[in-house]
């Protein structure tokens, strides 16, 4: 998986709940992003960032937060979690915003 | 609105033939096009891609097809194994920078044996 790690790889949790699924990479790669995969959505951008505490948001961000204090690092925050978010949600890398490399994926039910 | 649309939700095929996946974009500013290949419980994987300085790219068993006119791009697979049974998925780029790829809703791809 390129040297992409995402934790949890799976997780159940309650509606209002506050989420935090993390990414780490170990390609140094500049470009970060995360996605979400819903039965016909395909892969919807969530958010992304294009260098450490740059983040700008995708189609679907409603509901998210992300941050990136260390090039490696990038974290996905649901501050209420709805049955909505329940999805599986991979990360990605790229070093020139185009072929990315994804993550293995977390799935995330919320009840 | 989508940008980039696979029309076709499923795909299925007989070992052996060919495998044609198809992709569309409304977006005349993408210039880089790219396949990706999802296997069940794993992330998505690069699989071939194309400038749109070429309208034709083939790696192994795999061509893709660009026609910038018809803004149509196609993924051919021959001969078609049962291992390339997975969801596909067109992406498009309109540019490196700020710029992130577009996906379409894949399409699943059965090949039988």
């Amino acid at each position: 998986d390129a040297g992409i790690t995402q934790s949890p790889r799976h997780k159940v949790t309650e509606t209002g709940t506050p989420v935090t699924l993390r990414c780490h990479q170990t390609e140094n790669h500049r470009y970060m992003y995360w996605y979400r995969q819903d039965p016909g959505h395909g892969l919807r951008l969530i958010h992304y960032s294009y260098g450490v505490k740059d983040t700008d948001k995708g189609e679907v961000s409603d509901g998210y937060s992300v941050s990136r204090s260390k090039t490696e690092d990038f974290l996905l925050t649901l501050e209420s979690a709805t049955s909505s978010q329940t999805s599986v949600y991979f990360c990605a890398i790229s070093e020139s915003d185009e072929k990315l490399f994804f993550g293995s994926g977390t799935q995330l039910s919320v009840l | 609105d989508q940008q980039v649309k696979q029309n076709s939700p499923s795909l299925s095929v007989q070992e052996g033939r060919i495998s044609i996946l198809n992709c569309d974009y409304t977006n005349s500013m993408f210039d880089y096009f790219l396949w990706y290949k999802k296997y069940p419980a794993e992330g998505p994987t690069f699989l071939i891609s194309i400038s749109s300085i070429k309208d034709k790219n083939e790696d192994g068993r795999f061509t893709v097809f660009l026609n910038k006119s018809a803004k149509h791009l196609s993924l051919h697979i021959v001969p078609s194994q049962p291992g390339d049974s997975a969801v596909y998925f067109c992406a498009a780029s309109a540019g490196s920078g700020n710029t992130p790829l577009v996906f379409g809703k894949g399409t699943r791809l059965s090949v039988i044996a």
